[in-house]
């Protein structure tokens, strides 16, 4: 069964770095998400993509983060200049059709450690 | 409350038995998602229930749904051990792309 696939599991960053998460979807679906779940909390919508651009956001989603699908099959997820509060576990995502009204099929997820 | 939360928190059973779980949300809504997330890992889809259903099986899981209440509830049957996990009810709409989740029904099922 087709699945969303997340790399790395676990990246470790010192404050200020930039990570890049990667993500690779479901390959037949159009809408892709990024989520993320601070650790003992629920979890929050950062971002979907559609059609090469961003779709809808969140304000958790500030001119820190950014999403690219730099090729046919890779959606990535770019913190620019981490902080500790990024410490979470990020979640890729990806539906066939619009998020509001389909399944989402979620990714095993990166758990993120920033010092 | 906020939109997709579960009742209770926590829940502890024997295996054999039936868990039931609920969830409540606030706004109108387009379909209402079920995961299950095992500790530390990822989210895994369930079952899907659109706002024109009442009710949906799979397996040993039942799904209610009444709009009029805003609630939803879980049911697990002839629980086992590893059903153990946390349950997590989400929120679609027709306005958008996001799920909006719950807080989550951590249930352990004790063999």
């Amino acid at each position: 069964e087709p699945e969303v696939t997340q790399t790395p599991s676990h990246q470790v960053t010192q404050m200020g770095q930039e990570v890049i998460l990667r993500c690779v979807p479901i390959s037949n679906h159009l809408y892709f998400y990024w989520y993320r779940q601070i650790l003992g909390q629920k979890v929050e919508f950062l971002v979907s993509f559609y059609n090469n651009e961003i779709s809808e956001k969140s304000e958790i989603f500030d001119d820190q983060f950014s999403v690219e699908r730099p090729d046919g099959s890779n959606f990535t997820l770019k913190i620019r200049s981490t902080k500790l509060e990024d410490s979470a576990m990020y979640f890729c995502a990806s539906s066939e059709l619009q998020g509001g009204t389909d399944t989402q099929y979620f990714g095993p997820g990166t758990r993120l450690t920033v010092l | 409350s906020q939109q997709g939360e579960e009742d209770p928190q926590a829940l502890s059973i024997q295996e054999g038995e039936n868990a039931t779980m609920n969830c409540s949300y606030k706004t109108s809504i387009n379909n209402l998602q079920w995961y299950r997330q095992n500790s530390g890992r990822g989210l895994v889809h369930l079952i899907l229930i659109r706002s024109n259903e009442r009710e949906k099986h799979s397996g040993r899981l039942r799904v209610t749904l009444d709009t009029s209440k805003k609630s939803s509830s879980l049911l697990i049957t002839a629980s086992r051990a590893a059903d153990t996990a946390s349950y997590f009810c989400a929120t679609g709409s027709n306005a958008g792309n996001m799920l909006t989740f719950g807080g989550g029904t951590r249930l352990m099922v004790k063999p």
